[in-house]
């Protein structure tokens, strides 16, 4: 079957860096996206990847790695507005988007 | 504001009842989804509609009816639903089936709760 994991929930310092990492075993490979999604808000698009290597956007960079089924979602000098969950997701050989559960991040200050 | 507009944003429900879930986008989009959340799961995809027609069902019971009457509005009719259909529905769109990136721009959620 298919699968995304990535950490249920992990808690950061105010102007700190963390890592939150996703795996994924899918039929196929054709992009992997990270979501942000503030409680009771729509999730919003952050970063895709599809070639291997890191991705920069200012505070926020995700790497790939597609021989190891790995993503990492680095967030930079981390802000209180920072808190909300990140959801992975994998876009299979069908164009079919495979979704992690999410990872929930708490900020403190 | 993603563009996407969902309402009502909080439904309460007795398991006898009928009532509809509206989304719109505003961004000249193509393909309308929706997309149960619930805690701690991934996002489920229930539907699909291309140019206004379905291209997607996976699996869902007939209790959701949805309907998409043009490209820029879908509706998800429920009926008798059951206690463990609460959850948060999303609504999302993209330029096309499968888009540049593939990017989803979601709507904000209809929280329904079923009694």
């Amino acid at each position: 079957g298919q699968n995304i994991d990535q950490p249920t929930e992990m808690t950061a310092t105010e102007g700190a860096i963390v890592q939150i990492n996703c795996t994924y075993q899918t039929s196929g490979f054709n992009g992997l996206f990270w979501y942000q999604q503030h409680a009771g808000e729509a999730p919003t698009f952050l970063s895709y990847n599809v070639l291997d290597g890191l991705e920069e956007k200012g505070r926020f960079s995700s790497f790939l790695s597609r021989s190891k089924g790995y993503s990492y979602l680095l967030l930079k000098e981390l802000q209180m507005k920072d808190s909300a969950s990140y959801l992975c997701a994998v876009r299979d050989s069908n164009y079919q988007l495979i979704w992690g559960a999410g990872t929930k991040l708490i900020i403190k200050p | 504001e993603t563009g996407v507009t969902q309402t009502p944003r909080h439904l309460v429900m007795g398991m006898t009842n009928k009532k509809s879930l509206k989304c719109e986008q505003h961004l000249g989009h193509n393909a309308m989804y929706w997309y149960k959340q619930s805690a701690k799961k991934p996002l489920e995809l229930m539907f699909v509609y291309n140019f206004k027609e379905q291209t997607e069902n996976n699996s869902v019971p007939s209790r959701f009816s949805p309907e998409c009457p043009n490209s820029s509005h879908l509706f998800l009719h429920l009926h008798t639903l059951q206690p463990e259909d609460s959850a948060l529905y999303l609504c999302a769109s993209s330029p096309g089936p499968e888009g540049n990136t593939g990017e989803l721009f979601f709507g904000e959620g209809s929280r329904l709760t079923v009694l």
